[in-house]
């Protein structure tokens, strides 16, 4: 099983709202990740967890808040975001050092 | 840090023809390398990796050369088919987790 779950699919949110994304892996992956990616550009690397702990986070604004409640699930909590923030939010997860796969991903509107 | 980059932002090929994705890369360190096919509204799909100890690996109907001398990878898929239409991402991983991804380059096969 390859495979990455993200919920939801779509989210439509106002600039005052609080949402989460969830990210699910059952791979026995110890590393699993954040991206963002706009239309008609890569994905961004936002944070790294590696054995739960948070390892790289790459300067990403305070209203994005990661989480990882255990070695299977990945969050990203946000708050008051602006609607530049709109975007394709991936998840993905890996052994440490070795292939990262990724979810579908989470298109987030900011209205 | 790392720097990769895809020659082409698109290519039109006719069903049935090979392809060939090209793509350089800035740092000698990197040591990891993937090819993941992104189509539309869906995350990252692996196709193939490389180790800079290799410099050629297959796949079913792909194949990935490394030329770590000029930092040079290609993606060379055989008998494209309609399927085979999206973007393609190749990227470059140095160190523990850290992926950079070129800019993509976007597959039209032609019926």
């Amino acid at each position: 099983d390859t495979e990455v779950t993200q919920t939801p699919k779509h989210l439509v949110m106002g600039m005052t709202n609080k949402k989460s994304l969830k990210c699910e892996q059952h791979m026995g992956h110890r590393a699993m990740y954040w991206y963002k990616q706009k239309a008609k550009k890569p994905p961004e690397l936002m944070f790294v967890y590696s054995y739960e702990k948070l390892s790289i986070n790459e300067s990403v604004p305070s209203r994005f808040s990661p989480e990882c409640p255990n070695s299977s699930l990945l969050n990203l909590h946000l708050h008051a975001l602006q609607p530049e923030d709109s975007a394709l939010y991936l998840c993905a997860s890996s052994h440490i050092t070795d292939t990262q796969y990724f979810g579908p991903g989470t298109r987030l509107t900011v209205l | 840090g790392e720097s990769v980059g895809l020659h082409l932002p698109t290519l039109s090929v006719q069903e049935g023809d090979n392809s060939i994705i090209n793509c350089a890369y800035s740092n000698s360190a990197s040591d990891y390398f993937i090819w993941y096919k992104q189509e539309s509204g869906k995350g990252p799909q692996f196709i193939i990796d490389i180790r800079s100890n290799m410099d050629k690996r297959q796949g079913q109907r792909v194949t990935v050369l490394l030329n770590k001398t000029v930092k040079h990878l290609s993606l060379q898929i055989a008998a494209t088919q309609p399927g085979d239409s999206a973007v393609y991402f190749c990227a470059a991983q140095t160190g523990a987790n850290n992926l950079f991804f070129g800019t993509g380059t976007r597959l039209t096969v032609i019926p």
